[in-house]
């Protein structure tokens, strides 16, 4: 089975500021992994993805995520952030294999950013 | 390509009640899968399905059910509501056979009275 961990439940930042959200899982078999965000009384929306080739990855509102198999760890980041980044982030994973459409996701990370 | 739709947005229900919501899938998308989102226990895997046959369970009693039609829409039914019941209900559908890289619709609140 998978485990998914976020190590930060709130990240209060200013705007224009740095910000790291920091994702852990655990699995015996390879993985997937996403990160969602979701903005109040909506959905989540697919932010970043690692599938396979390189292990940066990079959204175009210029987020990123680097997948770490040693330290089984898909940090976020954003060297800027905006007022518009408010919102909960979620990191999921999903095992190879035969685990059909189950995503397993954190409690995710609520991020505010101040002006 | 138009999103994931789900139907209705909001729902509001007695206990004892049943309930059915509906979810259509990106065009092109086969695998469908349903995921229930509480305040205290996060976002849950319900079930997936993939050209009509389920092939992922989670963790729900039998009460929570789902099927998927020809056209890859699919429906989940929840009977005997209990007030726990009360949740956003996602939809999510996938282009991928193993269902991994998924896209979500806006949900479904569920409020059980």
């Amino acid at each position: 089975a998978q485990s998914v961990t976020q190590l930060d439940s709130q990240v209060p930042v200013f705007e224009e500021a740095p910000v790291e959200l920091r994702c852990n899982y655990s699995s015996s078999v390879s993985v997937y992994l996403f990160w969602y965000v979701q903005y109040p009384n909506q959905g989540l929306q697919l932010l970043l993805k690692y599938l396979s080739g390189s292990t940066l990855v990079k959204s175009i509102n210029g987020f990123e995520a680097e997948f770490n198999k040693s330290q089984t760890s898909f940090h976020l980041r954003k060297p800027s952030v905006h007022i518009s980044d408010t919102a909960e982030y979620f990191c999921a994973v999903i095992a190879g294999g035969t685990s059909y459409g189950k995503l397993t996701f954190g409690q995710g990370t609520i991020l505010t950013v101040h002006p | 390509k138009a999103g994931v739709t789900q139907t209705p947005r909001y729902l509001i229900k007695t206990r004892g009640q049943q309930v059915t919501l509906s979810c259509s899938p990106i065009s092109g998308h086969r695998s469908v899968s349903w995921y229930q989102q509480t305040p205290g226990q996060g976002l849950q895997f319900l079930f997936e399905y993939f050209s009509e046959t389920q092939r992922n369970k989670g963790n729900f009693p039998g009460r929570f059910s789902g099927r998927q039609f020809s056209n890859s829409r699919s429906e989940m039914n929840v009977s005997t509501l209990e007030l726990g019941d009360s949740a956003l209900y996602l939809c999510a559908s996938s282009e991928s056979p193993q269902g991994y890289e998924q896209y979500f619709g806006p949900g479904t609140r569920l409020t059980v009275t």
